[in-house]
């Protein structure tokens, strides 16, 4: 399988625990995307990376949340002290585009992992 | 804040209508892009316009864009039950540098046998 794969595909959680989400992208696409998406919404950016490096921040993205892309590879997507607010699916994306600006490409998703906090 | 806004927020049509779908936006764009989701799943890729394109076509799916409106289109063509999902409409800012998509709320499309 050459999509982009996320690990779990649902969550439950108590409030107060930690939650951590795995995205593995495709492996030639040297940009990642975590989105949040709620009920009826359209995806929300959190964060994304270009290769290892964390390039941008949301404000929706609060000091529980941390991303991370070691060695450019996969990423985890962690939440600390989760909060009823947190339930959501979170979605990966991942895509090739090589430059900025420019013309752009379209992404490639996950299936997404629904984290329904209790 | 969503860049881009649907309209119709739902849409219910027969097999064989066509179905037509509208979005607005906010920002110059590079580019605005049409996504698919099926119920509880990811979002599937449909196609990307141009700014300096006006129409564009992919198999039943016809999308215009209109840069002075700030307006876009997505046109399905003869729909089939399979088609039923929700569609996104996602813009990429020309200020933005990090090729982020700005997506709307959506458009939910019913399509009955």
């Amino acid at each position: 399988d050459t999509g982009v794969s996320q690990n779990p595909r649902h969550k439950i959680t108590k409030r107060g625990q930690n939650v951590t989400f795995r995205c593995d992208p495709i492996s030639e696409h040297n940009r990642l995307y975590w989105y949040r998406q709620t009920l009826g919404q359209g995806p929300e950016f959190l964060t994304y990376f270009q290769n290892e490096a964390q390039l941008e921040k949301s404000r929706l993205l609060s000091d529980r949340f941390s991303a991370e892309r070691p060695k450019g590879s996969f990423s985890t997507l962690e939440i600390q002290r989760t909060e009823q607010g947190d339930s959501a699916m979170y979605l990966c994306a991942s895509s090739d585009r090589a430059r900025t600006g420019g013309w752009g490409y379209g992404y490639t998703f996950g299936s997404g992992t629904r984290l329904t906090v209790v | 804040s969503q860049q881009g806004e649907e309209d119709p927020q739902a849409l219910s049509i027969q097999e064989g209508e066509n179905a037509t779908m509208n979005c607005s936006y906010k920002t110059s764009i590079n580019n605005l892009q049409w996504y698919r989701q099926n119920s509880g799943r990811g979002l599937v890729h449909l196609i990307l316009i141009r700014s300096n394109e006006r129409e564009k076509h992919s198999g039943r799916l016809r999308v215009t864009l209109d840069t002075s409106k700030k307006s876009s289109s997505l046109l399905i063509t003869a729909s089939r039950a399979a088609d039923t999902a929700s569609y996104f409409c996602a813009t990429d800012p020309i200020y933005n540098q990090g090729g982020k998509l700005i997506f709307g709320q959506g458009t939910e499309l019913s399509v009955k046998p």
